[in-house]
């Protein structure tokens, strides 16, 4: 059975460090790879998303993650972290075909600090 | 703007009484799906449909009961079953290989 691993449950960091937040996954076949972002008392937002082609995928808000099939893991990296970026981040696989059931990892929140 | 439209924001239930969760879309997607958030826990899925007139049990169904009449809605009951309702409830719709466009949520509570 597919699962997602986000190993650390919080995480802080200063303001304007870099951060890297981590994701490992089992599953069948390379599958799609999500990361959402939720703030409190709202909803999942996309961040990025890796289907194929290049390893290092770019998101919103100055996000970018690196898919490392023999790692089997899709980390998340900020180069300068913001305030703003206090939230807790989900790490998601998906199938490339069929049922697009997404498997999604326990979250990992992220505490910014001045 | 395309999206996904979740209501009410927050919901009290008493003891004993069934409440439904509505969630629409207007993103033309196939599939829709429900997921309970508790502190700690993630997303626990609670019911998915991939197209209309038909769904699946998640991991939580018990307690729960959904309908699919129409592609943009997909509402959830939660019934008097259901011993401890209290929680966040997510939904979400998905067109592959796309990933999941999610509702802003609602959070129900017991009185």
């Amino acid at each position: 059975a597919q699962s997602v691993t986000q190993p650390d449950i919080h995480i802080t960091v200063s303001e304007g460090a870099s951060l890297e937040l981590r994701c490992n996954y089992s599953y069948g076949a390379t599958p799609y790879l999500f990361w959402y972002v939720q703030s409190p008392g709202q909803g999942l937002q996309l961040l990025l998303k890796y289907f194929s082609g290049d390893t290092l995928v770019q998101g919103i808000k100055g996000f970018e993650a690196e898919f490392k099939r023999s790692q089997s893991s899709f980390n998340l990296r900020k180069p300068s972290v913001h305030w703003s970026d206090a939230a807790e981040y989900f790490c998601a696989v998906g199938p490339r075909f069929g049922n697009e059931k997404l498997t999604f990892g326990t979250g990992t929140r992220l505490t910014i600090i001045p | 703007d395309g999206g996904i439209t979740q209501s009410p924001k927050y919901l009290f239930r008493k003891e004993g009484q069934n409440v439904t969760l509505s969630c629409e879309q207007n993103l033309n997607h196939d599939a829709m799906y429900w997921y309970r958030q508790d502190p700690g826990q993630g997303l626990r899925l609670i019911y998915y449909s991939q197209i209309v007139n038909d769904f699946q049990k998640g991991d939580i169904a018990e307690g729960y009961s959904v309908s699919r009449e129409k592609k943009e809605s997909f509402p959830l009951t939660v019934t008097s079953a259901q011993k401890n309702p209290t929680a966040f409830y997510l939904c979400a719709s998905s067109n592959p290989p796309g990933g999941y466009t999610f509702g802003s949520g609602t959070r129900l509570t017991v009185v």
